[in-house]
Parts: C-alpha cells; structure tokens; sequence
C-alpha cells in the first residue's frame, strides 16, 4: 500500500540553525499537509499545501517557515532560525479530492532544538 | 472554544470487551467530516474510521463503529473485542466545510491501555 514518507526520522539541530524536512506524499494525492506535535500534546495544523500553493496556515506558521514542492515528488518543510519551542515531532500527509477522503500521515520527523 | 473535546485522559478496557471512546465538536458548518486516527507508541498516525456530516448511517469499518450523534454533536469510536495492539493514543478529528484541502483540527487524544 502505497504510504508517505518523511526523512530524516529524528533531526538534531542547534537553536538558531535552519533545518529542513522532507516529505515524499503518496504519488496521486494532490493536497498536502503539515503537522506538528509537541511532546505529550495535541497534533496542530502547520500550513496546506494544493497546486503549488499555500493553500491555509495557522498562526504557528510565521515568517521563519516555509514550504515548497521543488519537483513533482517531494514537499519540504523549512524552518529558518529554530527556537527551542520548535522541538516536536512533524508529520506529513497527503489526501485525494473529496472531503471524506482522510489524510494519510507519514511516520514523523522527531526534531530536537538543543 | 474547543472545537473537538475529547474528555477522557485515559481508558482501560479488558481484552475482548468493547469500549468507547467519546468525541464532542463544535462547528457551525453543515458540511463537515469526522475522523478518528490512532497513534501507537511508535508515534505514526493512522487512519481508522470517517464519518461525513450527512451520512445517515454510522460508519463502521471492522471492529471500529462511529456512534454519530448529529444532533449532539458527538462521533464516538467504539472498538469491539479488544486486542493488546489496540493500545494506543486516539485521536478525534474534524474537517469543516467541503474541500478537501481543508486542515484537520485534532482533539487532546484519549490514551487507552487493553489488559490481557
């Protein structure tokens, strides 16, 4: 079954450095997400993602984010200049057209600001 | 407001018994679709079990059955005969409105734990 994959799986960043984070989606899917959970809390809404566009984002997804599809396979997430408060794990994910389709998540990004 | 309420912390529940899991919303959309994921321990997210606002009969899908209460606005997961791996976090969603790019709002999660 085709799924969405993220790398790295665990990212190690000092506070002020720039990291990005890379998603494949599933290949038809044409709407793709960022998420973010902070250790022990709720999945927040980061920005979405539809032909070529942001498409929505939260308040979370200031100036020092940014997203991008450099080509037809991968989605990235860029953070300019972590803060501590960005220590979370990032989840990916994609969905088909139509409303009740669900998004497909990938298996996280784990980023640690030191 | 919250918009997606999920009241319980933490559930126990026998193997092999049901359990319920309870999910609220809040939304002045008519259109709009209910989604439940669970997150094991391993910290993936899956997909479980949608219920759109004008579907007229529950969803079910295996041993997990949404109990939608439009009128209450609540969509609550039951999983029937519960296995060890069921253990998890799970996660109430909603998407208002009709597109599809729409984002997910998440509730805090119920941690539920199956005893053998």
């Amino acid at each position: 079954e085709p799924e969405v994959t993220q790398t790295p799986s665990h990212q190690v960043t000092q506070m002020g450095q720039e990291v990005i984070l890379r998603c494949v989606p599933i290949s038809n899917h044409l709407y793709f997400y960022w998420y973010r959970q902070i250790l022990g809390q709720k999945v927040e809404f980061l920005v979405s993602f539809y032909n070529n566009e942001i498409s929505e984002k939260s308040e979370i997804f200031d100036d020092q984010f940014s997203v991008e599809r450099p080509d037809g396979s991968n989605f990235t997430l860029k953070i300019r200049s972590t803060k501590l408060e960005d220590s979370a794990m990032y989840f990916c994910a994609s969905s088909e057209e139509g409303s009740e389709q669900p998004q497909h998540f990938g298996d996280g990004t784990r980023l640690s600001i030191l | 407001a919250q918009k997606i309420t999920q009241t319980q912390p933490g559930m126990f529940v026998q193997e092999k018994e049901a359990v319920t899991l309870d999910c609220t919303y809040d939304t002045s959309d008519q259109s709009y679709g209910l989604f439940w994921y669970k997150q094991p321990s391993s910290g993936e997210m899956i997909f479980l079990i949608y219920q759109g606002s004008y579907d007229e009969q529950n969803a079910t899908e295996g041993r997990y059955s949404l109990n939608f209460q439009k009128a209450r606005k609540s969509a609550n997961l039951v999983i029937s005969a519960s296995q060890l791996g069921d253990s998890a976090m799970y996660f109430c969603a909603m998407r208002e409105g009709t597109s599809g790019r729409r984002a997910l709002t998440f509730g805090s999660g119920t941690r539920l734990q199956v005893q053998p």
